[in-house]
Parts: structure tokens; C-alpha cells; sequence
């Protein structure tokens, strides 16, 4: 199984201030046959059900601020939050979607506060 | 528009069987697999299964697998997530999400909330 870990648990950022947010695999999710890493980003608000912001490690969703990017490859991947609005108070989490049998398991969450 | 609609909420006694649905409208359900994901109180993400709707092929997770069941009924584009037996330990809100083979969870169900209580 491919283990996935964040870190910080969370954090508190003051508004307009960057966040970042680390991802690790417990093995590379980098496909050579096509160069792409299979690793996701969420965002989850109280309430709310998951919202995709970033696939292949660093493809922004269509509609999500360019706020949001996703970097790093096999390994190791970083969320960043440029300027952090009051509206991106939420859980963040990763996903790799890299396993066969087509398995696909999350980070367990960093959670994103208002310092 | 693509919408992944959710059955409501459930109160259910330990013991009890359910099933669950999530019905997808607004693109081809037999196009896209559909994953479930339990989100126990508080806590994290887990993945548990995924089915494809066109073959109604199933894969679970390790921490799942014999515990529930995945299914589906391509003809009203709707698939189930069911237990025969209940435990207080199923208490959770649960989502499913449609995504390709290999890929990402691009749209969500709005949960369906669990509730096992004697």
C-alpha cells in the first residue's frame, strides 16, 4: 500500500500571509510511461463535502484561485497558498491515485487557520 | 451539469442491515467509476472502495473489503454502498465520488450521514 503523510497537522497564518502545506508518499507516484504524478489535492470545508484543487501534483482546477499551486514530484509535494483569504479556512488533504489494483488512499489532513 | 445525488440521512440500531445510494446524472454512468469514502467524526478521509458501473467490477480496500459491498444499476445510473450487519464503529458520514480509471475525484456526492445508535 502506498502510505501518504502531511505535514504540518495544522497551522495558522495570518491573512494575506503564505501557507504550506508538505505531502509525502511512501513510494513515488511518478509514472514514468507518461512523466505525470498521480497526486491530488482537496479542500474540505465544515459541512461540505471534499472540493478538487489541483490534479497531476500541479494542474489548478478549473475555477479554483490561482492562489492554489501544487508542486513536487514522486515523493515529496508541497500545496502553497500565496495569500491566504479568510474563505480558505478549511482541511487540506492529498491523494494519490498511483496504485494498482487502482487503490486510493488520502493524507490524513492539515488543517488551514486564521492567525 | 454533473451531479452525484445522495439517499438522506440514516438512524439505524446495531445489528440492522442498510444500503445506501448515489445516484449520477448529467454524463454517461457508465463512463466513470464510482469510489466511496468514509469521513468518521472528526477524523480523515478513507477511501474504501470503487466500482465501474459498466461491468459492475469492484475493488476495496484492504480496511474494508468483507465489511461492506459496492454495487450498481447502470439502468437507473445509481450505485449502493450496503452493510448486512451494523456496528456502532459504521457510525460516519459517507460520500461517493466519480473519477476515471487512474485518475482523480472530480465531483462528490453531498454526503450521506450514518448514524448506528442502540
Amino acid at each position: 500500500d502506498i502510505v501518504m503523510t502531511q505535514s504540518p497537522d495544522s497551522l495558522a497564518v495570518s491573512l494575506g500571509e503564505r501557507a504550506t502545506i508538505n505531502c509525502k508518499s511512501s513510494q513515488s507516484v511518478l509514472y514514468s510511461s507518461n512523466n505525470k504524478n498521480y497526486l491530488a489535492w482537496y479542500q474540505q470545508k465544515p459541512g461540505q463535502p471534499p472540493k478538487l484543487l489541483i490534479y497531476w501534483a500541479s494542474t489548478r482546477e478549473s475555477g479554483v484561485p490561482d492562489r492554489f499551486s501544487g508542486s513536487g514530484s514522486g515523493t515529496d509535494f508541497t500545496l502553497t497558498i500565496s495569500s491566504l483569504q479568510a474563505e480558505d479556512v478549511a482541511v487540506y488533504y492529498c491523494q494519490q491515485y498511483y496504485s494498482t489494483p487502482p487503490w486510493i488512499t488520502f493524507g490524513p489532513g492539515t488543517k488551514v487557520d486564521i492567525k | 451539469e454533473v451531479q452525484l445525488v445522495q439517499s438522506g440521512a440514516e438512524v439505524k440500531k446495531p445489528g440492522e442491515s442498510l444500503r445506501i445510494s448515489c445516484k449520477g446524472s448529467g454524463y454517461s454512468f457508465t463512463s466513470y467509476w464510482i469510489s466511496w469514502v468514509r469521513q468518521m467524526p472528526g477524523k480523515g478521509l478513507e477511501w474504501m472502495g470503487r466500482i465501474d458501473p459498466s461491468d459492475s467490477y469492484t475493488n476495496y480496500s484492504p480496511s474494508f473489503q468483507g465489511h461492506v459491498t459496492i454495487s450498481a444499476d447502470k439502468s437507473i445510473s445509481t450505485a449502493y454502498l450496503q452493510w448486512s450487519s451494523l456496528k456502532a464503529s459504521d457510525t460516519a458520514m459517507y460520500y461517493c465520488a466519480r473519477h476515471r480509471s487512474g485518475s482523480y475525484c472530480r465531483d462528490w456526492g453531498q454526503g450521506t450521514l450514518v448514524t448506528v445508535s442502540s
